[in-house]
């Protein structure tokens, strides 16, 4: 959805290093999603956010962190990259209008390869 | 949360409606069950939701049992296009987690 871009889309890095993928979306959402997938399986939810100030952990947040730096805007860092990060990483929105449904549109991820 | 299962994988001929079913015998009362695609690895895309009403777009149709305790999504005249991996998904009632799981990888033959 071309509504939501990551930056970057391929990423190679080295084990001990601090990187940081980006996400923003033109679609006016409120709510703001991180997720991991890894070959041959689902997608996992690393944080989210339902405004600027509101961040939360999902399943799987050890060795990540957020920013929420505008509505627009959702970051995600990792510290100190270990390689089972390694990853394709997708952001996704939603807005949850009173008596509709929360449906996500998804970015069209970020490859991360940690060596 | 519910939970979903679906198949691991199914064929269909080019040209033939794709039936692809899931079971979520948990599913409560308010949750709705939402159908998202993903080609290769591509970002996954949105396809239709339903909370006890049979529901179609332009995409797809889907069809939710009385009980809601399955739902199967139809894609009425598959196309090679439509060769991806569905996920069939009741998102977490309090973070709206899309909960994502296997899914089915559909291919469609010629």
């Amino acid at each position: 959805d071309a509504d939501v871009t990551q930056t970057p889309r391929n990423r190679i890095t080295k084990t001990g290093k601090r990187i940081m993928l980006e996400c923003s979306q033109t679609k006016g959402h409120d709510r703001m999603y991180w997720y991991r997938q890894d070959p041959g399986l689902g997608l996992r939810l690393i944080y989210y956010s339902f405004d600027v100030k509101d961040i939360n952990k999902g399943e799987i947040s050890d060795g990540y962190s957020v920013s929420r730096q505008a509505q627009a805007k959702f970051s995600l860092s990792l510290e100190s990259a270990i390689p089972n990060q390694t990853a394709l990483y997708f952001c996704a929105t939603s807005d949850l209008v009173p008596g509709r449904t929360d449906t996500q549109y998804f970015g069209p991820g970020t490859r991360l390869t940690v060596l | 949360d519910a939970k979903t299962t679906q198949p691991p994988s199914m064929d269909c001929a080019e040209g033939r409606a794709a039936n692809l079913p899931c079971n979520h015998s948990t599913i409560s009362g308010n949750e709705y069950v939402y159908w998202y695609r993903q080609i290769h690895s591509q970002g996954p895309q949105y396809i239709i939701h339903g909370l006890k009403n049979n529901e179609t777009n332009e995409m797809a149709s889907l069809i939710i049992t009385e009980d809601r305790k399955s739902s199967t999504l139809i894609l009425p005249h598959a196309t090679l296009r439509d060769t991806a991996v569905y996920y069939c998904i009741v998102p977490g009632t309090y973070n709206n987690d899309m909960r994502f799981g296997a899914g089915t990888r559909l291919t469609v033959k010629p």
